[in-house]
């Protein structure tokens, strides 16, 4: 049972627009959820975060949006360049210091392809 | 440069053996993770350390074994290794167990023949 779930694979916009990328969650004990970027290569990146007591957490051109009751979160970047081409993973994990927390649940990654 | 120091960067091995991984954390770092990642899929959860002791475990399988040492780096031992042991192992590490982002290194390349 995956418990985070990216349902796009890829997704391609041109330079200039915004990319949005969407990211479900079943847990509801889930409490903080983060955004990687990940080049090939590399390891992954942290780029933003939230935690469940806020719904939009803004750092730059980078803003995510959490919709609790949905059980979805989304990643907008505005606006998108071709150096944010990267695989970009969302997390979820919970709980403060409990056994849960920093035990981080991935999804499968959507692969962003910016056009110039 | 995330400050995560894995060792070695690419491993071939052969089916049956016996591979160790090391991983050197962020400086001030207590907690290390360890994660695969198999082809074109997410990274899977294998276990967590915080101060020398074990913390979490995830999909981590009995073949597989992990620990931390008192400089706090860590190692992630895979034996009777098989052919779907292949992937990238990712290291990662982070202040404390708590909420809060994770530092990965560039991970180990594994390929087992």
């Amino acid at each position: 049972d995956q418990q985070v779930k990216q349902n796009s694979p890829s997704l391609s916009v041109q330079e200039g627009r915004i990319s949005i990328l969407n990211c479900d969650y079943t847990n509801s004990m889930f409490d903080y959820f983060l955004w990687y970027k990940k080049y090939p290569a590399e390891g992954p990146t942290f780029l933003i975060s939230i935690s469940s007591i806020k719904d939009k957490n803004e750092d730059g051109r980078f803003t995510v949006f959490l919709n609790k009751s949905a059980k979805h979160l989304s990643l907008h970047i505005a606006p998108s360049q071709p150096g944010d081409s990267a695989v970009y993973f969302c997390a979820a994990s919970g709980g403060g210091y409990n056994t849960n927390a920093g035990k981080s649940t991935f999804g499968d990654g959507t692969t962003l392809t910016v056009k110039p | 440069d995330s400050g995560v120091t894995q060792t070695p960067k690419h491993l071939i091995t052969a089916t049956g053996q016996r591979v160790t991984l090391r991983c050197s954390p962020r400086s001030g770092d207590l907690s290390v993770y360890w994660y695969q990642q198999s082809l074109d899929q997410g990274l899977q959860f294998l276990i967590q350390y915080y101060n020398g002791e074990e913390r979490a475990k995830g999909n981590i399988l009995e073949r597989f074994s992990a620990q931390q040492f008192p400089d706090l780096h860590s190692e992630l031992n895979l034996s009777s290794l098989e052919l779907g042991d292949s992937a990238l192992y990712f290291c990662a590490s982070s202040v404390d167990p708590s909420n809060q982002p994770q530092h990965f290194g560039d991970g180990t390349r594994l390929s087992i023949l």
